[in-house]
């Protein structure tokens, strides 16, 4: 079947410790960004956005942070539980012109 | 339904052969996406409709690649020859406006393996 995150970079964290998965974007023009989750065999699945002019945003469980000036973005899961183990992709809007992903990273959670 | 609906899930062709991949969109959205992922890579851009006009098509890798949405809602992606290099899951996104940046909601894909 689908292997999504076959050779992906890989965060490792025990069930109820908080998570943080990174991502760099290329492109100083972007103007919205949006994490998705995918599990195996799924399509990307939304989790949260935020826009250029924010630099932090919450949800449930989830914060992401933006630092315009360094072109990074981290996405914070807190007690992180076994049903978050999945492929995490950051994407960004550019020019409001087509949605581009990163690579992504895959989160396994432990027991 | 509610979401969007992609078919066939699995898809085996030999080397050679033309394949036609469906998308239904979730309905009333304008805009219409198609994505291919490769094994353990992330998606990446193929083609945008907003309703049956198609706006950007610069990520299809070849012109063996063709997709149309005749009527503004379902989208096909077909692939002529195919060749081992086409297999990935070919991902359908849709979203409600047809301008801006906004969320996508993907499908579960089609999954292409060519042999």
């Amino acid at each position: 079947g689908e292997s999504v995150g076959l050779h992906l970079p890989t965060l490792s964290v025990q069930e109820g410790d908080n998570s943080i998965i990174n991502c760099a974007y290329s492109n100083s023009a972007s103007d919205y960004f949006i994490w998705y989750k995918q599990e195996s065999g799924k399509g990307p699945q939304f989790i949260i956005d935020i826009r250029s002019n924010m630099d932090k945003r919450q949800g449930q469980r989830v914060t992401v942070l933006l630092n315009k000036t360094v072109k990074h973005l981290s996405l914070q899961i807190a007690a992180t539980q076994p049903g978050d183990s999945a492929v995490y992709f950051c994407a960004e809007w550019r020019l409001s012109d087509k949605l581009i992903f990163g690579t992504g990273t895959r989160l396994q959670v432990f027991p | 339904g509610a979401g969007v609906s992609q078919s066939p899930r699995y898809k085996v062709a030999k080397r050679g052969q033309d394949v036609a991949l469906r998308c239904d969109p979730i309905s009333g959205h304008v805009s219409l996406f198609w994505y291919q992922q490769a094994l353990g890579q992330g998606p990446e851009f193929l083609t945008y409709f907003q309703n049956e006009a198609q706006l950007d098509k610069s990520g299809l890798p070849s012109d063996r690649f063709f997709a149309e949405r005749p009527e503004g809602s379902v989208s096909t992606l077909k692939i002529q020859r195919t060749q081992q290099e086409d297999s990935a899951v070919y991902l359908c996104a849709s979203s409600l406006y047809g301008t801006g940046a906004n969320v996508l909601t993907f499908g579960a894909g089609s999954r292409l393996t060519v042999l």
